[in-house]
């Protein structure tokens, strides 16, 4: 079964720094992999998917990007941090339908202060 | 673009008592996944339901899928405390360069209190 780790668990920055999580994916290849945001409390909003190296789609517009320089790992990167950008990251990946076909790693906490 | 609305948001209950969460959303859908998240945690898949009128259950959770396809319902029998945490409904896009995709409700805070 696939395995997703993200790092770090936790992350306190100031407005204005950058930004780098990251996350890779085990037990599996050639995944869509997912970034997702979340508020307290509530649902996730997907902010960029990629269904190959080097290929990243952007679903909302924001201060945020995201790579994928390889197969199994997924980059999400922001150049200056703005108070907005506090949340909840998750990361997915997706191998196909069935019960084990959707994993999420253990997320990022963020705080800009 | 397919919404999906979810009720209760908030749902505060006694140990022993049972509930139902809903999802509905604006048009059919394919297939649709029911999450729960702990504080901290990603979410962990609950099922996945396909078919109109499809009922599955998983130990004191029984999940249900519209005839239409449109909504879904998990109800909870005899809640613990153990069953607290965020309750989370989610269409997958089953097609085109979307595929994978999730749409997620806006969630149910579930607290069972002993």
């Amino acid at each position: 079964s696939q395995t997703i780790h993200q790092w770090p668990a936790t992350l306190v920055q100031p407005v204005g720094s950058p930004l780098s999580l990251e996350c890779t994916v085990e037990g599996t290849s050639n995944p869509n992999l997912y970034w997702y945001r979340q508020a307290a409390g509530r649902g996730l909003q997907l902010l960029f998917y990629s269904v190959g190296i080097g290929q990243i789609s952007s679903e909302v517009p924001q201060n945020l990007s995201a790579s994928r320089p390889q197969d199994r790992q997924f980059i999400l990167s922001s150049k200056k941090l703005l108070l907005s950008d506090s949340g909840f990251y998750l990361c997915a990946s997706f191998t196909g339908p069935g019960p084990r076909g959707y994993t999420f790693g253990s997320g990022t906490r963020l705080t800009v202060v | 673009t397919q919404l999906l609305e979810q009720s209760p948001q908030f749902l505060s209950i006694q140990e022993g008592e049972n509930l139902t969460v809903y999802c509905n959303s604006s048009s059919v859908f394919s297939s649709l996944q029911w999450y729960r998240q702990e504080p901290g945690e990603g979410p962990v898949l609950l099922v996945t339901v396909v078919t109109g009128g499809e009922v599955k259950k998983l130990k004191r959770l029984t999940f249900q899928f519209g005839d239409a396809r449109k909504d879904s319902s998990l109800h909870i029998t005899a809640a613990q405390p153990g069953d607290t945490g965020l309750y989370l409904c989610a269409l997958i896009n089953a097609g085109g360069t979307s595929y994978g995709k999730l749409t997620f409700g806006q969630g149910t805070i579930l607290t069972v209190h002993p």
